[in-house]
């Protein structure tokens, strides 16, 4: 049984760094084919793709987000991770996580969502 | 990157009527196109991925068509578990964009 779930700070204040953890089970991020992706929702909004790593350790960033992203893994504790800096009030969300399974873009299978508010 | 624009925003059916849903890239994708749906309060769920693939354990009124720039998703004989929020999503490149959603209500 594949399960993703999302953990993080829940409030952060402005200019802070957001940091996120992807705890999963039911396959491993060291096999072929096998990348971890994240995507954020706002309220009563779209979705909206962060980063991808692959199990190879390729990534893949939104340009939107400039330099503020880095997506990471610990293959060996069946983690995935993803910081963004200097966080502002838009983006407060829902962050997932996802997996995906040869195709790279293709999501399969997502944790629960963890809810992040920036506020002062 | 490709934009992906999805129509219409709202559909208000009644069960066992015929849904349709489009979403149009402002890029050729091939058929790297993929379908979610997503319950209220939920993460959304894979419905259908590239190639207009089924995935396992969906069931067959589910369904998609299309190539290149216009895709359509169709939900025959909706019922009233259907009711959520559908989105497409382009898997061609990076950064892979989704459409802006569907809210589908079963009246």
């Amino acid at each position: 049984q594949v399960t993703l779930k999302e953990s993080g700070p829940g409030i952060l204040q402005p200019s802070q760094t957001l940091s996120l953890t992807c705890s999963f089970s039911g396959f491993s991020l060291s096999t072929s084919g096998i990348c971890v992706s994240w995507i954020r929702q706002p309220s009563g909004k779209g979705l909206e793709w962060l980063a991808t790593i692959c199990w190879e350790d390729s990534k893949g960033y939104n340009p939107s987000l400039k330099n503020r992203l880095t997506i990471s893994k610990d293959t060996s504790n069946n983690q995935a991770f993803l910081k963004i800096t200097s966080v502002d009030t838009a983006d407060t969300a829902i962050y997932y996580c996802a997996r995906s399974t040869m195709m790279v873009g293709v999501m399969d299978a997502w944790g629960q969502g963890a809810s992040v508010t920036v506020s002062s | 990157e490709t934009t992906v624009t999805q129509s219409p925003a709202s559909l208000s059916m009644a069960v066992g009527e015929k849904v349709s849903i489009s979403c149009k890239t402002s890029t050729d994708i091939d058929d790297d196109m993929n379908w979610y749906q997503q319950k209220s309060g939920e993460a959304p769920k894979l419905l259908i991925s590239e190639g207009n693939t089924l995935r396992p354990g969906v069931p067959s009124r589910f369904s998609s068509s299309g190539y290149g720039t216009d895709f359509v998703f169709t939900i025959n004989n909706v019922l009233l578990g259907d009711e959520g929020i559908y989105y497409c999503q382009q898997s061609d490149n990076v950064p892979f964009t989704f459409g802006s959603g569907t809210k589908l209500e079963i009246k």
